[in-house]
């Protein structure tokens, strides 16, 4: 079964920092360009960041560039996203996200995992 | 980035009737849109990808269409499963982005 599974989610201070992490199983991990999308509390959908297949290629929307920093590792098939300089308005559950077709940059996501709840607040 | 506006933001609609949800980019796109479904304390699910694709084992009354700047997502004949909130995504380009969200309320 194709599956995705984060964790590292939890209640951090502001100007905090936290890793998540995404276990990838059921398919070959290291052909997709991986994600990670958020949804704030009662709020819409919002692409974070996006990580080519060997990492050398990394996007990230406006509002985390210097903060926040993607990363993967084919070999354990894991998708990470080290969070620092935390605020209020990244609280927020954190969906890693596969595209549909391997090795192809743009896409839509197919397999979502259960995500993981970042709450920033003192 | 691209910007897009989805509309109506709250639906009411019944059982049985036939609905549609608009998405307009601020520039074109190509067919590079996708639609998702998404309930209450779920991840969201693809329902259409490349603007008119459905995804395997999505039913058929959901369709998809568009291309450049307007899109629309059809639900005809809606089931009582299909009350949710619904997203059209570009992926033309990063940043990726989404559209506000449609709430598809019973009436």
């Amino acid at each position: 079964e194709v599956q995705l599974v984060e964790s590292g989610g939890g209640l951090v201070q502001p100007g905090g920092s936290l890793r998540l992490s995404c276990a990838a199983s059921g398919f070959t991990f290291s052909s997709y360009w991986m994600s990670w999308v958020r949804q704030a509390p009662g709020k819409g959908l919002e692409w974070v960041a996006n990580i080519k297949q060997d990492g050398s290629e990394k996007y990230y929307v406006d509002s985390v560039k210097g903060r926040f920093t993607i990363s993967r590792d084919n070999a354990k098939n894991s998708l990470y996203l080290q969070m620092n300089s935390l605020r209020a308005e990244d609280t927020a559950v954190y969906y890693c996200a596969r595209p549909h077709r391997r090795l192809v940059r743009y896409d839509a996501f197919d397999i979502w995992g259960q995500g993981t709840m970042v709450t920033v607040s003192s | 980035a691209i910007w897009m506006t989805q509309s109506p933001s709250l639906l009411s609609a019944s059982t049985g009737d036939r609905v549609t949800i608009s998405c307009r980019m601020s520039q074109g796109i190509s067919s590079y849109l996708a639609w998702y479904q998404q309930k209450p304390g779920k991840a969201p699910e693809l329902l259409i990808y490349a603007a008119s694709t459905l995804q395997s084992g999505v039913p058929s009354r959901f369709s998809g269409s568009g291309s450049g700047t307007d899109f629309t997502l059809t639900i005809s004949c809606l089931q009582s499963e299909d009350f949710a909130t619904y997203y059209c995504q570009q992926y033309y380009s990063f940043p990726y982005t989404f559209g506000q969200g449609t709430k598809l309320e019973i009436k």
